[in-house]
Formats: structure tokens, C-alpha cells, sequence
């Protein structure tokens, strides 16, 4: 069974980072890539960053939004993804998704974990 | 204007049809684009229902009912959700994303009251 279980959201200052972890099981972690899906409170879906299963720079992608702040990361002996998070800004304040993208056949987010709450606030 | 449009709230009545819209901005073509589709209710993450390109290149979901189909408006540039035979059960937030310019973008969302 596919399980993707977050960590590390919690109550942080503005201006102030955190680190974000997601433990996979029940699939070969190395042979997909992943993403970060955040939702703020009330709001739709925003996507955060995604990286390829090899973890090459060369596929790393980051919304607009925190280019240039947030980092993904993922360890393949570890199962984990990560993303560090700094200058954090009310608007990031969110739940985080860690998600897993099949490309089978073409490629599209399958598996969801139950998410991790940031909440940004003096 | 947002890549992906989609009407916020949508109502219809038990054994009824539904039709959620995601329009794409002008410029971006719904004819190459694979449009997914998913579902989420409260205190859950999204689920995967389908995905629709063409009625050649389609994928249900694992589990989902064929209640639920794909397709597109190419006069109105919009994928579209039909879900038939509307059931308590399919109140629920409804996204719809594409890949566009390296990135996921997730339509606003519809939220589908059946009553």
C-alpha cells in the first residue's frame, strides 16, 4: 500500500523557516518523482515545487511563489522528500501535500498524503 | 487571468447530471492538453478521478464509478466533468489541473452541493 506520511509543519514566525519531511512506503520511492501541494485554509489547491525521481537540478521546478525561498530535496535511500522552507510569509501558511506523480504512461499526481499544517504568524 | 478557470459553486439535485467547466485562458489550447480531474471533500486530500484528452486517450481512476466521465468544449476552450446520476456521497470540491510551462496548475475549484 502506498503510504505518504508528512511531517514538520507548525506554528512559525514571519520570517522565520521550516523544514518539511515526507517518509514514502509501499512503492520503489527512487522511480517516481514528487511533489509539493499546499492549500491555505478555505482555499483551492496551489502546486509548491516538483523533482524528478534521479533529483538532477536540471528537474527541479518551483512555482513562482517561492522561487528563490522554498528548496526541494528527497533522499532515495530514505524514502523521504523534503522542503525547506525560509522567509516564510503569512501567505504561506497552508496545509502541505506531499504527492506522488505517476508517469506510467503519461504523467499525473496519484497518491496524496493527509498533509502537514504551517501556520505563519506573529 | 487564470490559466485554469472553473465556476466556484454548483448545485444540483440526487439522480441528476453535472457538468463542472474548466475553462482555459485564451492562448492556451484545450485540444492539447490533458485535463485530470479530482475530487475532495472536507478534512481529506484531493483523490485522483480521471484524466481526458481525447475519448482516444482517456484513464478512470482506480475504483472511481463510471458515473464520472471526461470531455471537452473545444468551441468554449474547456475540459469538462460530467458526473451522472448525482449521489449524496459526490458533495465534494472538484479540481480540475493541467501541466502547463513546467508546472501543475489547479483550477480555482467547484464546489458541488446534490440536494
Amino acid at each position: 500500500e502506498v503510504q505518504l506520511v508528512e511531517s514538520g509543519g507548525d506554528l512559525v514566525q514571519p520570517g522565520g523557516s521550516l523544514r518539511l519531511s515526507c517518509a514514502a512506503s509501499g512503492f520503489i520511492f527512487s522511480s517516481y518523482s514528487m511533489n509539493w501541494v499546499r492549500q491555505a485554509p478555505g482555499k483551492g489547491l496551489e502546486w509548491v515545487s516538483y523533482i524528478s525521481s534521479s533529483s538532477s537540478s536540471s528537474f527541479i521546478y518551483y512555482a513562482d511563489s517561492v522561487k528563490g525561498r522554498f528548496t526541494i530535496s528527497r533522499d532515495n535511500a530514505k524514502n523521504s522528500l523534503y522542503l525547506q522552507m525560509n522567509s516564510l510569509g503569512d501567505e504561506d501558511t497552508a496545509v502541505y501535500y506531499c504527492v506522488r506523480e505517476d508517469c506510467g504512461g503519461d504523467c499525473f499526481l496519484d497518491y496524496w498524503g493527509q498533509g502537514t499544517l504551517v501556520t505563519v504568524s506573529s | 487571468q487564470a490559466v485554469l478557470t472553473q465556476p466556484s459553486s454548483l448545485s444540483a439535485s440526487p439522480g441528476a447530471s453535472a457538468s463542472l467547466t474548466c475553462t482555459l485562458r485564451s492562448g492556451i489550447n484545450v485540444g492539447t492538453y490533458r485535463i485530470y480531474w479530482y475530487q475532495q471533500k472536507p478534512g481529506s486530500p484531493p483523490q485522483f478521478l480521471l484524466k481526458y484528452r481525447s475519448d482516444s486517450d482517456k484513464q478512470q481512476g482506480s475504483g472511481v464509478p463510471s458515473r464520472f466521465s471526461g470531455s471537452k468544449d473545444a468551441s468554449a476552450n474547456a475540459g469538462i466533468l460530467l458526473i451522472s446520476g448525482l449521489q449524496s456521497e459526490d458533495e465534494a470540491d472538484y479540481y480540475c489541473v493541467i501541466w502547463h510551462n513546467r508546472a501543475w496548475v489547479f483550477g480555482g475549484g467547484t464546489k458541488l452541493t446534490v440536494l
